[in-house]
């Protein structure tokens, strides 16, 4: 199973709601990812989780907060977002790099995000 | 700020053609992977070729890099419409991958 899995595919929220993303793979990867995409622009690291622990937050606000409840698992739950925050995100799950630098990473199909 | 820029950023070609980008980026590698993303759903991962390496190939892709020149190229030999899509270089590592702008794919029947 090379599969990493996302759901919702869509989702339409107001600027008040509080939802979730989820994301689940079974690669036995210890490392996971969120990523936000733009319309044409390429995908923009957002968090990194290894070894279920938060290791890199690239300066993303706090109404973005993710969470890994286990190895298979990450979560983005999200709270009081804006328009502006309307886009793709997607997961991602790689075993974790030691160094060698030549490990691929594997993506969802992502999350259609609309803020109204 | 984006490590690869990639050109051309959108390139049209008929079935059979064959189909080249090219990405540069900034600082020293240790490799360069690149990714293909079909309408803007989840990428998939089409090739990784280390700093040491000159040439790769996989199926019909052919990719290329310069270390000295900061710069790689994938080649898509007759290509497909089922290639259509948005393809993109990658440095770094997988935990903190850095992708290009970009080059939109568009193969005509």
């Amino acid at each position: 199973d090379t599969e990493v899995t996302q759901t919702p595919k869509h989702l339409v929220m107001g600027m008040t709601n509080k939802k979730s993303l989820k994301c689940e793979q079974h690669m036995g990867h210890r490392a996971m990812y969120w990523y936000k995409q733009k319309a044409k622009k390429p995908p923009e690291l957002m968090f990194v989780y290894s070894y279920e622990k938060l290791s890199i937050n690239e300066s993303v606000p706090s109404r973005f907060s993710p969470e890994c409840p286990n190895s298979s698992l990450l979560n983005l739950h999200l709270h009081a977002l804006q328009p502006e925050d309307s886009a793709l995100y997607l997961c991602a799950s790689s075993q974790v790099d030691l160094g060698l630098m030549n490990t691929e990473a594997f993506f969802g199909q992502g999350t259609r995000l609309t803020v109204v | 700020s984006q490590q690869g820029e990639e050109d051309p950023q959108a390139l049209s070609i008929q079935e059979g053609e064959n189909a080249t980008m090219n990405c540069s980026y900034k600082t020293s590698i240790n490799n360069l992977q690149w990714y293909r993303q079909n309408s803007g759903r989840g990428l998939v991962h089409l090739i990784l070729i280390r700093s040491n390496e000159r040439e790769k190939h996989s199926g019909r892709l052919r990719v290329t890099l310069d270390t000295s020149k900061k710069s790689s190229s994938l080649l898509i030999t007759a290509s497909r419409a089922a290639d259509t899509a948005s393809y993109f270089c990658a440095t770094g590592t997988a935990s903190k991958l850095t992708f290009g702008t970009g080059t939109r794919l568009q193969v005509t029947l």
